[in-house]
């Protein structure tokens, strides 16, 4: 399932929201439990991704609530609602709809205006 | 706290097999319903799901790579490894180790740094 992130950059001023969307190639959405198998990560250079969503907007434990996941099939966004700096970062939706193969979006930078 | 680190060569000639292993320290790799997994981020460039296993030696890996990939997991060592044969330049990476978090939520919850992994003869 090809997973595309608009936009591939951003710039967002401090306080301001930043809103991240993902398409993917087929509806995530499942028939039989309603969820959609769709999760959202952040890179901060020089580490790993972290979980940030799951379950397309279940906030992994410890995630500041300012980071929301939404969305259902085949459209997803994930919102900031006020930037903080430490939330420059690249984030990556990624896809476990397919029992074949997992896979991630190309990644959008975010960063401060 | 589980924690998961990376090791093996760094260096790694064309044609031949890159080997390396992830340790879980903080919780066994038997407990919890876990599975374990590899994935790899080429130098300035998104992420690539390699595989998972669960200790009872169960795997699944992604299609493109799955001729070449093999991982597995010494449960006395608490360790997963991942071997990938016949490398070429295009294996050059980043490699992680993860934790799936659960097996019907495949999404990774706690990673290893990662380890750098260059090809070259």
């Amino acid at each position: 399932i090809v997973m595309t992130q608009s936009p591939d950059s951003l710039a967002v001023s401090l306080g301001e929201r930043a809103t991240i969307n993902c398409k993917s190639g087929q509806s995530l959405l499942s028939n039989s439990n309603k969820k959609n198998y769709l999760a959202w990560y952040q890179q901060k250079p020089g580490q790993p991704p972290k979980l940030l969503i799951y379950w397309a907007s279940t906030r992994e434990s410890g995630v500041p609530d300012r980071f929301t996941g939404s969305g259902s099939g085949t459209d997803f966004t994930l919102t900031i609602s006020s930037l903080q700096a430490e939330d420059v970062a690249v984030y990556y939706c990624q896809q476990y709809y397919s029992t074949v193969s997992i896979t991630f979006g190309q990644g959008t930078r975010l960063e401060i205006k | 706290q589980v924690q998961l680190q990376e090791s093996g060569p760094g260096l790694v000639k064309p044609s031949e097999t890159l080997s390396l292993t992830c340790s879980v320290s903080g919780g066994s790799i038997i407990e919890g319903g876990h599975y374990w997994t590899w994935i790899r981020q080429h130098p300035g460039k998104g992420l690539e799901w390699i595989g998972y296993i669960y200790h009872s030696g169960s795997t699944s890996y992604t299609p493109s790579l799955r001729s070449r990939v093999t991982i597995s997991v010494d449960t006395s060592k608490n360790q997963f490894s991942l071997m990938l044969t016949s490398v070429t330049a295009a294996d050059a990476a980043v490699y992680y180790c993860a934790r799936v978090k659960h097996l019907t939520s495949r999404v990774f919850d706690i990673w290893g740094q990662g380890t750098v992994v260059t090809v070259s003869s």
